[in-house]
């Protein structure tokens, strides 16, 4: 079955420093793996997405996230962040022959001045 | 091109009422999945339309349904509300909803059940 974990509820960093949002997978086949960002009272935007190609994937906004078949992780990274950048963020998995979606428990993204 | 749309944004209802809500798909997508957003539960999948079908769903009662119109339009309906199904509901759609097609997320509905 698959399933997704996020090690850190919250993560606080300064303006300028580097992000990293970590996320570990568990799945029986090869995954499509995505990160989606949420700010406030606002719906899901897609950051990235891995679907068994390049396993550096470039996202919007100055995110990628490697995949990592051997440690199953797919974490979030930006080498400066941003105060925009504060918002909650999600790993999620594609079920292998199904359509649905499946969230990790979020982490949000605190940014400090 | 216009994003996912959801109507309405907010609602509030009383327990034992009953409720309909409304997901317009980005133009040209044919397979629309609903999701349920709560601080304790996180964000779950409720089911997935394809062509007016549902082809998955999730673990809810049998008190969520859902369905889906020719134009791919896509209705969720709540009866019996109670109180722990104060949520957020999203509406997210792709194109054919091919596992690797990129799901698409409309601004949700905020439901609040009294």
């Amino acid at each position: 079955a698959q399933s997704v974990t996020q090690l850190d509820s919250h993560v606080s960093v300064s303006e300028g420093t580097p992000v990293l949002l970590r996320c570990n997978y568990s799945s029986s086949y090869s995954p499509s793996l995505f990160w989606y960002v949420q700010h406030p009272n606002k719906g899901l935007q897609l950051l990235l997405k891995y679907t068994s190609a390049a396993t550096l994937v470039k996202g919007i906004n100055g995110f990628e996230a490697e995949f990592k078949k051997s440690e199953t992780s797919f974490h979030l990274t930006k080498p400066s962040a941003h105060m925009s950048d504060a918002a909650e963020y999600f790993c999620v998995v594609r079920m292998d022959s199904s359509y649905k979606l499946i969230f990790g428990s979020g982490t949000r993204l605190l940014v400090r001045p | 091109k216009a994003g996912v749309t959801q109507t309405p944004r907010y609602l509030i209802k009383t327990r034992g009422q009953q409720v309909t809500l409304s997901c317009s798909p980005i133009s040209g997508h044919r397979s629309v999945s609903w999701y349920q957003q709560t601080p304790g539960q996180g964000l779950q999948f409720l089911f997935e339309y394809f062509s007016e079908t549902q082809r998955n769903k999730g673990n809810f009662p049998g008190r969520f349904s859902g369905r889906q119109f020719s134009n791919s339009r896509s209705e969720m309906n709540v009866s019996t509300l109670e109180l722990g199904d104060s949520a957020l509901y999203l509406c997210a759609s792709t194109p054919s909803g091919a596992l690797t097609d990129t799901q698409y997320f409309g601004p949700g509905t905020r439901l609040t059940v009294l």
